[in-house]
């Protein structure tokens, strides 16, 4: 069946440090992911996603790697903000599950500041 | 606004009530799902709308849940009789779908706080 999990259910750095959010997954025909950042209280906020033809994409202060070899995706935060302190949950698609997508649990990131 | 819109943001009930939550997506996505998310948990998905398609509910947990989406639209998510097991962070999520199988981003609303006495 699917599974998609991470490697660590808490992160804490410090303010100005680079954080990085691990996210395995174990169906090799997964071929679209996406990171959010979820809040106290709200609902999960789209980050950055990836296809399976990329490696890496960059967005504002954030990074996603995919290897496709390991089933491994992270997700890189360059100098990291208290205000980047919340639950941050990778989700993958895969063509033969259709269009549903499937969650891990979450790691939750903790800046100190 | 723009985001996906859920309401009521809380809903206080008691055990063997029925309940109504909504959501209204995005203008233009016709793609809408709905996800449990209990405490500390990640999203358990119950059901997915895409156009006028027949709704996937495989992960409706039981026949007391059930939902509809009207004119393509706002959806409503139903459940009867409540327990408290149901109690949770109910979310949705829209996107937009061109193809039959689109990589696009779901969008979630804050979601509605069900706690059931």
């Amino acid at each position: 069946g699917e599974s998609v999990g991470l490697h660590l259910p808490t992160l804490s750095v410090q303010e100005g440090d680079n954080s990085i959010i691990n996210c395995a997954y174990s169906n090799s025909a997964s071929d679209y992911f996406i990171w959010y950042k979820q809040e106290s209280g709200k609902g999960p906020q789209f980050i950055i996603d990836i296809r399976s033809n990329m490696d890496k994409r960059q967005g504002q202060r954030v990074t996603v790697l995919l290897n496709k070899t390991v089933k491994h995706l992270s997700l890189q935060i360059a100098a990291t903000q208290p205000g980047d302190s919340a639950v941050y949950f990778c989700a993958e698609q895969s063509s033969n599950t259709g269009n549903q997508f499937y969650f891990g649990t979450g790691t939750s990131l903790t800046v100190i500041p | 606004g723009a985001g996906v819109s859920q309401s009521p943001s809380n809903k206080v009930t008691e055990k063997g009530k029925d309940v109504e939550l909504r959501c209204d997506p995005i203008s233009g996505h016709t793609a809408l799902y709905w996800y449990r998310q209990s405490l500390g948990q990640g999203l358990e998905f119950l059901i997915y709308f895409q156009g006028n398609s027949a709704p996937d509910k495989s992960g409706l947990p039981s026949d007391r849940f059930s939902a509809e989406r009207t004119g393509g639209s706002v959806s409503t998510l139903t459940i009867q009789r409540t327990q408290q097991e149901d109690s949770a962070v109910y979310l949705c999520a829209s996107s937009l779908r061109v193809r039959t199988y689109s990589n696009q981003p779901q969008h979630f609303g804050d979601g509605t706080r069900l706690s059931i006495l």
